[in-house]
């Protein structure tokens, strides 16, 4: 079945640090859309991709999607303890159901 | 705009009993959907609906029904509940999706904690 895989499942980093995590599907997407969820809460839109090759930024937040449209990620420069969370990609494959990868947590030490 | 709401927040069963988990939207949003959470699976899609009156499965549906009678509101169904339906349940809706070969932002309810017993 469809599936969409994202590593790593944890990352810990010190302020300061840059941080990435990436996406894959074995088949292509018709879009892909990343979210950040805080502990305890519910997943929070972060942007919409749907383009080969795209890259799109949010001031410290740069993500890009494949030219094959399989795979996509997120890279974040300068991490602050503002960025803890589990980012989240899900894609999509005939713009209805969304499949979600597991999520990689990320950990900020001051 | 309240967004999405659901209800309950939490929600204690015993295996068996039946409930319903309410989610409703105020942005006149034609996509709802329903996901579960468990720890380290992420989020995985149990049903979605792209308007009134149509609704399909998703990933894991067995065990959950829904209805979409108005624009409004989309709310899921456990026919009997078991342990493994214990989760976070999130809803959320976007413009867009089905016909429209769309889907923007979703935006998403705080979530219904349930533990079946």
């Amino acid at each position: 079945g469809q599936q969409v895989m994202q590593i790593p499942q944890y990352q810990h980093v010190q302020e300061g640090e840059d941080f990435t995590t990436y996406c894959n599907s074995s088949t292509t997407l018709s879009n892909i859309q990343w979210y950040k969820q805080r502990p305890g809460g519910h997943p929070v839109f972060l942007i919409q991709l749907v383009k080969s090759g795209e890259v799109k930024k949010q001031k410290r937040l740069t993500f890009q999607f494949g030219e094959a449209k399989k795979n996509s990620s997120l890279h974040i420069t300068a991490t602050q303890t503002t960025d803890v969370g589990t980012y989240f990609c899900a894609g999509q494959y005939n713009f209805n159901k969304f499949y979600f990868g597991s999520g990689t947590k990320l950990n900020v030490k001051p | 705009n309240a967004g999405v709401t659901q209800t309950p927040k939490f929600q204690v069963l015993k295996t068996g009993q039946s409930m319903t988990l309410q989610c409703a939207q105020d942005m006149n949003h034609e996509y709802m959907s329903w996901y579960r959470q468990d720890p380290g699976m992420g989020l995985r899609l149990i049903h979605y609906s792209v308007g009134a009156g149509i609704t399909d499965q998703g990933e894991v549906p067995n065990g959950y029904n829904v209805s979409r009678s108005t624009t409004e509101d989309f709310p899921l169904r456990l026919l009997s509940a078991a342990p493994s339906q214990t989760s976070v349940y999130f809803c959320a809706s976007s413009y867009g999706g089905g016909a429209l070969r769309r889907t923007d932002t979703q935006y998403f309810g705080p979530g219904t904690r349930l533990t079946v017993l």
